[in-house]
């Protein structure tokens, strides 16, 4: 299986500041025949499902405020929160979709400072 | 709108076989691949299992043994069984909607609607 690692495991931002959360994968989530990243990244809000933010790495799901923004390619991958709203306080996972045995990582808390 | 709307029984003893179903509104059934995936509490997210509306099945090897996952086309309905479960299995479990990767029949895209979670408990 394709293992996600999330970094760091917990994160505290200034409202108004800048979040980043890394996810490395233990292999490639390239496909060179089209060469996108299958990578996802959703947010999970208390008792709530996971809403899905981005795919393909770095396209915004349909809906979702353009201070969310996701980066990287192969193994390595960010998502950025560019000015951090109260809202955004949730756990955030990681996804690949190269293989169907599909897989997340360990999720990344983020919490207002 | 598409919308997902699961439920199941949420108190099991152990051994027991769990047994949930989710209901597709709003959108087409055909064309896409619906999983169920589970949450331990104050856990991450495991995926379960998959199936499409022809029936074709892909599982967790982790889960394989005790998985079944079919549907109901006439319902617009797929449900998950768990055999033998035990108090590592509570969980929440979700139902998700993966589209067909455009690029390559043996992909999907990412999970774009998930139902609401139904929580499953395992206790004797």
């Amino acid at each position: 299986d394709i293992v996600m690692t999330q970094s760091p495991d917990s994160l505290a931002v200034s409202l108004g500041e800048r979040a980043t959360i890394n996810c490395k994968s233990s292999q490639s989530v390239l496909y060179s025949s089209n060469n996108k990243n299958y990578l996802a990244w959703y947010q999970q809000k208390p008792g709530q499902p996971p809403k899905l933010l981005i795919y393909w790495a770095s396209t915004r799901e349909s809906g979702v405020p353009d201070r969310f923004s996701g980066s990287g390619s192969g193994t390595d991958f960010t998502l950025t929160i560019s000015s951090l709203q109260a809202e955004d306080v949730a756990v955030y996972y990681c996804q690949q979709y190269y293989s169907t045995r599909f897989t997340f990582g360990q999720g990344t808390r983020l919490e207002i400072k | 709108q598409v919308q997902l709307q699961q439920w199941g029984a949420g108190l099991l003893k152990p051994s027991e076989t769990l047994s949930l179903t989710c209901a597709v509104y709003g959108g087409s059934f055909s064309g896409y691949y619906w999983s169920w995936i589970r949450q331990p509490p104050g856990k991450g997210l495991e995926w379960i299992g998959e199936i499409n509306h022809s029936g074709s099945t892909n599982y967790n090897p982790s889960l394989k043994s005790r998985v079944t996952i079919s549907v109901d086309t006439s319902k617009n309905q797929f449900s998950l069984k768990l055999s033998s479960v035990t108090a590592a299995d509570t969980a929440v479990y979700y139902c998700a909607r993966a589209p067909p990767d455009s690029w390559n029949d043996e992909r999907r895209d990412a999970f774009d609607i998930w139902g609401q979670g139904t929580m499953v408990t395992v206790s004797s």
